[in-house]
């Protein structure tokens, strides 16, 4: 049980495109949604959370309208990169929690973005 | 506020050799604790992780890892290490007064296995 899975796993786009990645929970409600960033070799960055039918919470220095996230049900949540540029390549990875979760967190298997 | 301090981004053992991987942690309210594995291109797994239950913690693939509060510690150990714990580690805290689940992750720690 507990799985998460990441739409695509790995897009390459041309400058000033959009790319869109889902994170679906396919077996648990997640009430809560979160999506990093991840430079080689490094740690996650955590650029936001978000909850089931509000607004996602953005962290410090994570432009909100270049990253549009969506948390449209219980099972999705969505991460929209606008008009990317070769500055936002990178792994992306989602995870899920579920309430009264014990602050457990379920991973996805990341999406490769790479702009050209 | 919470944080998590990985001592070592590197770290080297012979196949069968003991693993240890060191995780301080820093916070105001009783913590959540957690380890996680990461294989390149790949999400993060759970290895284990710590909620106030027994200190010591076992998890999957051998792994266990003692909380203690006195130390601010929670080292992972494995007492005999194998060619496919070769990956990145990483420690995570967590606290039951933030948003479901946030956590703030360590730096990580690159597990080397020589035969």
């Amino acid at each position: 049980g507990a799985v998460v899975s990441q739409h695509p796993s790995r897009v390459i786009c041309k400058s000033g495109t959009s790319v869109k990645i889902e994170c679906r929970s396919l077996d648990f409600q997640a009430t809560t949604m979160f999506w990093y960033r991840q430079f080689p070799k490094q740690s996650l960055m955590l650029m936001a959370t978000s909850n089931e039918g509000s607004k996602a919470t953005y962290e410090q220095g994570v432009e909100k309208d270049k990253f549009l996230i969506n948390h449209a049900s219980l099972t999705l949540s969505t991460l929209t990169v606008t008009s990317a540029h070769p500055e936002d390549s990178s792994f992306y990875i989602c995870s899920a929690a579920r309430a009264g979760g014990g602050n457990e967190q379920f991973f996805g298997p990341g999406t490769r973005l790479t702009v050209l | 506020a919470q944080s998590v301090t990985q001592l070592g981004s590197h770290v080297s053992v012979s196949e069968g050799a003991l693993v240890l991987l060191r995780c301080n942690y820093s916070s105001s309210v009783p913590p959540y604790l957690f380890w996680y594995v990461q294989y390149p291109n790949q999400g993060l797994q759970l290895l284990l992780k710590y909620t106030s239950a027994a200190t010591l913690v076992k998890g999957i693939n051998g792994f266990e890892a003692e909380f203690k509060k006195s130390e601010t510690s929670f080292h992972l150990t494995k007492p005999s290490a194998h060619m496919s714990d070769a990956a990145e580690y990483f420690c995570a805290v967590s606290t039951s007064n933030t948003n479901a689940g946030k956590s703030t992750f360590g730096d990580g720690t690159t597990l080397t296995v020589k035969p």
